[in-house]
Protein backbone atom coordinates (compact mmCIF):
# COMPACT_ATOMS: atom_id res chain seq x y z
CA UNK A 1 0.00 0.00 0.00
CA UNK A 2 1.70 3.35 -0.98
CA UNK A 3 1.94 5.85 1.99
CA UNK A 4 3.07 9.42 1.39
CA UNK A 5 4.83 11.14 3.98
CA UNK A 6 5.64 15.38 3.80
CA UNK A 7 7.81 16.58 6.40
CA UNK A 8 7.74 19.18 7.84
CA UNK A 9 3.78 19.48 8.49
CA UNK A 10 4.78 23.18 8.68
CA UNK A 11 7.79 25.56 7.87
CA UNK A 12 8.00 29.58 8.26
CA UNK A 13 10.13 31.25 6.61
CA UNK A 14 11.49 35.14 5.79
CA UNK A 15 10.71 36.58 1.95
CA UNK A 16 13.75 35.99 -0.50
CA UNK A 17 14.62 32.57 1.09
CA UNK A 18 15.46 29.58 -1.07
CA UNK A 19 13.22 26.27 0.24
CA UNK A 20 12.85 22.86 -0.11
CA UNK A 21 9.90 20.83 0.87
CA UNK A 22 9.83 17.39 0.68
CA UNK A 23 7.68 14.09 -0.01
CA UNK A 24 8.63 10.66 -0.03
CA UNK A 25 6.78 7.59 -0.88
CA UNK A 26 6.88 3.57 0.12
CA UNK A 27 5.72 1.88 -3.32
CA UNK A 28 8.38 3.17 -6.00
CA UNK A 29 6.74 1.35 -8.30
CA UNK A 30 4.83 4.62 -10.12
CA UNK A 31 5.00 6.38 -13.09
CA UNK A 32 4.52 9.83 -12.38
CA UNK A 33 4.09 12.11 -9.13
CA UNK A 34 2.68 15.77 -9.09
CA UNK A 35 2.83 18.49 -6.56
CA UNK A 36 -0.13 20.70 -5.35
CA UNK A 37 -0.59 23.90 -3.76
CA UNK A 38 -3.33 24.43 -1.45
CA UNK A 39 -4.43 27.93 -0.51
CA UNK A 40 -7.12 28.40 2.16
CA UNK A 41 -10.71 27.50 1.32
CA UNK A 42 -9.58 26.57 -2.00
CA UNK A 43 -9.59 23.75 -4.02
CA UNK A 44 -6.17 22.53 -5.15
CA UNK A 45 -4.03 23.41 -7.69
CA UNK A 46 -1.47 21.45 -9.75
CA UNK A 47 2.31 22.74 -9.78
CA UNK A 48 4.32 20.08 -11.16
CA UNK A 49 3.41 16.49 -12.70
CA UNK A 50 6.81 14.63 -12.98
CA UNK A 51 6.88 11.26 -15.26
CA UNK A 52 9.33 9.06 -13.60
CA UNK A 53 11.43 9.11 -17.03
CA UNK A 54 12.04 13.47 -16.35
CA UNK A 55 13.20 13.34 -13.07
CA UNK A 56 13.05 16.98 -13.07
CA UNK A 57 10.44 19.25 -14.03
CA UNK A 58 10.51 22.95 -13.49
CA UNK A 59 8.62 26.06 -13.72
CA UNK A 60 9.35 29.47 -13.18
CA UNK A 61 10.96 29.56 -9.33
CA UNK A 62 9.53 26.21 -8.94
CA UNK A 63 11.41 22.92 -9.39
CA UNK A 64 10.33 19.40 -8.22
CA UNK A 65 12.73 16.45 -8.46
CA UNK A 66 11.57 12.68 -8.65
CA UNK A 67 14.04 9.87 -6.98
CA UNK A 68 12.38 6.45 -7.18
CA UNK A 69 15.10 4.62 -6.00
CA UNK A 70 14.97 6.54 -2.67
CA UNK A 71 11.34 6.86 -2.55
CA UNK A 72 11.46 10.56 -2.48
CA UNK A 73 10.59 13.58 -4.57
CA UNK A 74 11.56 17.50 -3.77
CA UNK A 75 10.02 20.57 -4.48
CA UNK A 76 12.67 23.75 -4.74
CA UNK A 77 11.13 26.96 -4.18
CA UNK A 78 13.42 29.89 -5.16
CA UNK A 79 13.35 33.66 -3.63
CA UNK A 80 10.20 32.96 -1.93
CA UNK A 81 7.25 35.64 -1.34
CA UNK A 82 4.60 35.96 0.30
CA UNK A 83 2.50 35.21 -2.22
CA UNK A 84 4.00 31.40 -1.98
CA UNK A 85 2.31 30.74 1.65
CA UNK A 86 -0.15 28.26 1.34
CA UNK A 87 -0.17 24.34 1.82
CA UNK A 88 1.73 22.12 -0.85
CA UNK A 89 0.60 18.55 -1.24
CA UNK A 90 2.16 15.82 -2.85
CA UNK A 91 0.30 13.03 -4.64
CA UNK A 92 1.63 9.52 -5.68
CA UNK A 93 0.19 6.39 -7.50
CA UNK A 94 -0.98 3.24 -5.49
CA UNK A 95 1.10 0.54 -7.38
CA UNK A 96 0.15 1.33 -10.78
CA UNK A 97 -3.41 1.75 -9.82
CA UNK A 98 -6.21 4.13 -10.70
CA UNK A 99 -6.11 5.80 -6.96
CA UNK A 100 -3.70 8.38 -5.81
CA UNK A 101 -2.31 9.24 -2.48
CA UNK A 102 -1.76 12.16 -0.89
CA UNK A 103 0.75 13.54 1.86
CA UNK A 104 -0.80 15.52 4.80
CA UNK A 105 0.81 18.79 3.08
CA UNK A 106 3.56 21.08 4.38
CA UNK A 107 1.97 24.75 5.60
CA UNK A 108 4.19 27.20 4.21
CA UNK A 109 4.54 30.59 5.39
CA UNK A 110 6.82 33.53 3.54
CA UNK A 111 6.59 36.33 6.21
CA UNK A 112 7.86 39.84 4.78
CA UNK B 1 -13.18 26.67 -20.12
CA UNK B 2 -14.72 26.01 -16.43
CA UNK B 3 -13.20 23.53 -15.65
CA UNK B 4 -14.13 21.03 -12.65
CA UNK B 5 -17.38 22.10 -10.93
CA UNK B 6 -19.05 21.44 -7.69
CA UNK B 7 -21.82 22.53 -6.05
CA UNK B 8 -23.22 22.87 -3.59
CA UNK B 9 -20.71 25.01 -1.93
CA UNK B 10 -21.68 24.99 1.75
CA UNK B 11 -24.33 22.57 2.89
CA UNK B 12 -26.04 21.82 6.47
CA UNK B 13 -27.92 18.91 6.54
CA UNK B 14 -29.17 16.79 9.68
CA UNK B 15 -28.55 13.68 10.94
CA UNK B 16 -30.03 10.89 8.79
CA UNK B 17 -30.86 13.42 5.87
CA UNK B 18 -29.65 12.39 2.36
CA UNK B 19 -28.56 14.61 -0.78
CA UNK B 20 -26.17 14.78 -3.06
CA UNK B 21 -23.06 16.62 -3.95
CA UNK B 22 -22.65 17.63 -7.84
CA UNK B 23 -19.77 17.39 -10.03
CA UNK B 24 -19.29 18.17 -13.28
CA UNK B 25 -16.53 18.86 -15.56
CA UNK B 26 -15.89 20.06 -19.12
CA UNK B 27 -12.67 18.68 -20.65
CA UNK B 28 -13.84 15.53 -21.57
CA UNK B 29 -11.62 13.57 -19.14
CA UNK B 30 -12.01 10.02 -18.48
CA UNK B 31 -11.14 9.77 -14.77
CA UNK B 32 -13.33 11.44 -12.27
CA UNK B 33 -12.83 11.36 -8.29
CA UNK B 34 -13.89 12.05 -4.93
CA UNK B 35 -11.81 13.24 -2.19
CA UNK B 36 -12.98 13.97 1.36
CA UNK B 37 -10.24 16.36 3.70
CA UNK B 38 -10.36 16.41 7.38
CA UNK B 39 -7.96 18.19 9.53
CA UNK B 40 -4.81 15.87 10.52
CA UNK B 41 -6.45 13.15 8.50
CA UNK B 42 -5.52 14.75 4.73
CA UNK B 43 -7.06 14.18 1.68
CA UNK B 44 -8.60 10.56 1.57
CA UNK B 45 -10.19 8.80 -1.78
CA UNK B 46 -13.90 7.80 -1.20
CA UNK B 47 -14.48 6.99 -4.89
CA UNK B 48 -13.53 7.33 -8.50
CA UNK B 49 -14.20 6.48 -12.16
CA UNK B 50 -12.05 5.31 -14.73
CA UNK B 51 -14.70 6.23 -17.48
CA UNK B 52 -18.82 6.35 -17.87
CA UNK B 53 -20.43 3.46 -16.85
CA UNK B 54 -17.38 2.07 -14.23
CA UNK B 55 -17.05 3.45 -11.00
CA UNK B 56 -15.04 1.66 -8.06
CA UNK B 57 -14.54 1.77 -4.24
CA UNK B 58 -11.49 4.08 -2.51
CA UNK B 59 -10.20 4.10 0.69
CA UNK B 60 -13.23 5.66 2.62
CA UNK B 61 -16.43 4.39 0.49
CA UNK B 62 -18.91 3.83 3.36
CA UNK B 63 -21.85 5.91 3.64
CA UNK B 64 -21.00 7.12 0.26
CA UNK B 65 -22.58 6.10 -3.15
CA UNK B 66 -21.43 7.28 -7.20
CA UNK B 67 -22.53 6.99 -10.46
CA UNK B 68 -21.44 7.55 -14.15
CA UNK B 69 -23.79 7.78 -16.33
CA UNK B 70 -21.85 10.93 -18.60
CA UNK B 71 -18.41 11.39 -19.09
CA UNK B 72 -18.99 14.92 -17.72
CA UNK B 73 -20.47 14.56 -14.27
CA UNK B 74 -20.09 12.28 -11.03
CA UNK B 75 -22.61 13.16 -8.36
CA UNK B 76 -21.69 12.00 -4.87
CA UNK B 77 -24.47 10.43 -2.80
CA UNK B 78 -25.01 10.93 0.82
CA UNK B 79 -27.24 8.08 1.59
CA UNK B 80 -28.07 8.75 5.91
CA UNK B 81 -26.12 11.48 6.59
CA UNK B 82 -24.03 11.15 10.00
CA UNK B 83 -21.91 13.74 12.02
CA UNK B 84 -18.96 12.12 10.60
CA UNK B 85 -19.29 12.56 7.47
CA UNK B 86 -18.76 16.45 8.27
CA UNK B 87 -16.01 17.38 5.88
CA UNK B 88 -14.95 19.36 3.47
CA UNK B 89 -15.43 17.09 -0.42
CA UNK B 90 -13.79 17.79 -3.30
CA UNK B 91 -13.96 15.85 -6.56
CA UNK B 92 -11.09 15.75 -9.18
CA UNK B 93 -10.41 14.75 -13.04
CA UNK B 94 -7.81 14.09 -15.37
CA UNK B 95 -7.67 12.86 -19.15
CA UNK B 96 -6.26 9.37 -17.79
CA UNK B 97 -5.92 7.69 -14.62
CA UNK B 98 -3.13 8.18 -12.19
CA UNK B 99 -1.33 5.69 -12.59
CA UNK B 100 -0.67 5.44 -16.17
CA UNK B 101 2.61 5.10 -17.82
CA UNK B 102 2.56 8.99 -18.71
CA UNK B 103 0.28 10.65 -16.00
CA UNK B 104 -1.65 13.45 -16.35
CA UNK B 105 -2.77 16.49 -14.74
CA UNK B 106 -5.21 16.41 -12.21
CA UNK B 107 -7.78 19.38 -11.86
CA UNK B 108 -10.05 20.04 -8.82
CA UNK B 109 -12.81 21.37 -8.13
CA UNK B 110 -13.52 24.43 -5.11
CA UNK B 111 -15.12 21.91 -2.62
CA UNK B 112 -18.02 21.46 -1.11
CA UNK B 113 -18.14 21.85 2.72
CA UNK B 114 -20.32 19.61 4.35
CA UNK B 115 -21.89 20.06 7.96
CA UNK B 116 -24.19 17.32 9.74
CA UNK B 117 -25.61 18.48 12.68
Amino acid sequence: KQEVTQIPAALSVPEGENLVLNCSFTDSAIYNLQWFRQDPGKGLTSLLLIQSSQREQTSGRLNASLDKSSGRSTLYIAASQPGDSATYLCAAPQGGSEKLVFGKGTKLTVNP
Amino acid sequence: NAGVTQTPKFQVLKTGQSMTLQCAQDMNHEYMSWYRQDPGMGLRLIHYSVGAGITDQGEVPNGYNVSRSTTEDFPLRLLSAAPSQTSVYFCASSYTTPGRTFGNTIYFGEGSWLTVV
